[in-house]
């Protein structure tokens, strides 16, 4: 089985601080997420990396960065959190495939719920 | 651009009731399509998925969705639903690797 592993399930920080959320998945998964999800929004896309050094702006970037040195971490930094980065993050990685098989299902961590103070 | 619609945010079934969440979607080719179950502080997991194919296909934990092509649908269907069904149910489109999640729908069962 698949798993993402999310560094934290939870982290308190306070406004200004650089954060780093960090996930590893263990199925030489080419592609990898991150998403926020908040009440009744759903989960919106922050990054998207489909290979190692590879990244593309999802929906929502603004206030994030992200780093993918190995192919099996990806990092997402806030680099001066604030207060509407308070959210639930989910990291998923999914298999790349060619074609019409590029759309594959995508594998979850169980979040990491950040407040920032 | 793609989109997906989950009409119903909140449903309440009772226990042992039939179940049917809405989902539809908006994309210009032949759509990838994908339901997903979330349970209460945990991630996101798959219950199946259509590439193509029969238009009815069978899921994880006895769920079953129809794709219609006419009605831009693909609808979650369960027989008899459980109490442990309770959770948040998301749609999905995918395109180009990524994939648009609806808003998603929260099941509540009643015993």
């Amino acid at each position: 089985d698949v798993k993402v592993t999310q560094s934290s399930r939870y982290l308190v920080k306070r406004t200004g601080e650089k954060v780093f959320l960090e996930c590893v998945q263990d199925m030489d998964h080419e592609n990898m997420f991150w998403y926020r999800q908040d009440p009744g929004l759903g989960l919106r896309l922050i990054y998207f990396s489909y290979d190692v050094k590879m990244k593309e702006k999802g929906d929502i970037p603004e206030g994030y960065s992200v780093s993918r040195e190995k192919k099996e971490r990806f990092s997402l930094i806030l680099e001066s959190a604030s207060t509407n980065q308070t959210s639930m993050y989910l990291c998923a990685s999914s298999f790349r495939g060619q074609g019409h098989a590029s759309n594959q299902p995508q594998h979850f961590g169980d979040g990491t719920r950040l407040s920032i103070l | 651009a793609q989109s997906v619609t989950q009409p119903d945010i909140h449903i309440t079934v009772s226990e042992g009731a039939s179940l049917e969440l809405r989902c539809n979607y908006s994309y210009g080719a032949t759509p990838y399509l994908f339901w997903y179950v979330q349970s209460p502080g945990q991630g996101l997991q798959l219950l199946l998925k259509y590439f193509s194919g029969d238009t009815l296909v069978q899921g994880i934990k006895g769920f079953e969705a129809e794709f219609k092509r006419s009605q831009s649908s693909f609808n979650l269907r369960k027989p008899s639903v459980h109490w442990s069904d309770a959770a948040e149910y998301f749609c999905a489109v995918g395109n180009a690797g990524k994939s648009t999640f609806g808003d998603g729908t929260t099941l509540t069962v009643k015993p």
